[in-house]
C-alpha cells in the first residue's frame, strides 16, 4: 500500500527562523510529488517535484527531492506569520490517474 | 487563474438525508476529484472522474456516489448521511497533458450530520 509521512505533525518557530518539512514516501511506480499550502480553506499549490525536476525555489520556499532516500524537504527561510499554514505533500503514482496520495500535513505556526 | 467553485460552505443535515454537494470548474479541466479532510487523517481520494460520465473510487468511496454529466460539475452524493460523514469535503480539478497532477481545489464545504 503507498504511504506518504510528513514530519513533524506540528511546529512552532518565531518569526526569522529558517523551518524544514518533511515528507517520506513509499510509492509503486513513482510519477511525482507536490507540496501545497492550506490556511483557513483551500489548499493552493507551491512546488511539483519530478525525477527529471528535483529542485524548485520560489522566494523564501524552496523543495528539494531525494530520489534515493525516497523524500523530499520543503525549507522556509526567514518565516513570517503569513507562513503559519498546514503544509501538505502528495504523491502521483504512474498507475494512480494523477490522483495525489497525500500525507496528513505538518502544521506550522509562526509566532511574532 | 481557475477557478473551482463549491455549492455551499456550510452544511447541515440529518441522518438519513440524501446530501449533495457540487462542484464547478471554469477551465475546462478534464480531471475532476473530491476528497474529504479530518484531523488527523489528512485529505483522502473518494472518487474522481476523467471525463464526462466518467467516474473512479478512490481510497474510501463508500457511502458515496458521484455524477459527471457534464464536463465542468462534479457532483458528490450521500445517499444516507450518516454522522461518520461529518468533515470537511474538498473538490478538485486538474488539466489535460502535462502538468495534470497539479490540482486546483475549491474552498470546501464543511458538512455536519445530525
Amino acid at each position: 500500500e503507498d504511504k506518504v509521512v510528513q514530519s513533524p505533525l506540528s511546529l512552532v518557530v518565531h518569526e526569522g527562523d529558517t523551518v524544514t518539512l518533511n515528507c517520506s514516501y513509499e510509492v509503486t511506480n513513482f510519477r511525482s510529488l507536490l507540496w501545497y499550502k492550506q490556511e483557513k480553506k483551500a489548499p493552493t499549490f507551491l512546488f511539483m517535484l519530478t525525477s527529471s525536476g528535483i529542485e524548485k525555489k520560489s522566494g523564501r520556499l524552496s523543495s528539494i527531492l531525494d530520489k534515493k532516500e525516497l523524500s523530499s524537504i520543503l525549507n522556509i527561510t526567514a518565516t513570517q506569520t503569513g507562513d503559519s499554514a498546514i503544509y501538505l505533500c502528495a504523491v502521483v503514482a504512474s498507475n494512480s490517474g494523477y490522483a495525489l496520495n497525500f500525507g496528513k500535513g505538518t502544521s506550522l505556526l509562526v509566532t511574532p | 487563474d481557475v477557478k473551482v467553485t463549491q455549492s455551499s460552505r456550510y452544511l447541515v443535515k440529518r441522518t438519513g438525508e440524501k446530501v449533495f454537494l457540487e462542484c464547478v470548474q471554469d477551465m475546462d479541466h478534464e480531471n475532476m476529484f473530491w476528497y474529504r479532510q479530518d484531523p488527523g487523517l489528512g485529505l483522502r481520494l473518494i472518487y474522481f472522474s476523467y471525463d464526462v460520465k466518467m467516474k473512479e473510487k478512490g481510497d474510501i468511496p463508500e457511502g458515496y456516489s458521484v455524477s459527471r454529466e457534464k464536463k465542468e460539475r462534479f457532483s458528490l452524493i450521500l445517499e444516507s448521511a450518516s454522522t461518520n460523514q461529518t468533515s470537511m469535503y474538498l473538490c478538485a480539478s486538474s488539466p489535460p497533458g502535462q502538468g495534470q497532477e497539479t490540482q486546483y481545489f475549491g474552498p470546501g464545504t464543511r458538512l455536519l450530520v445530525l
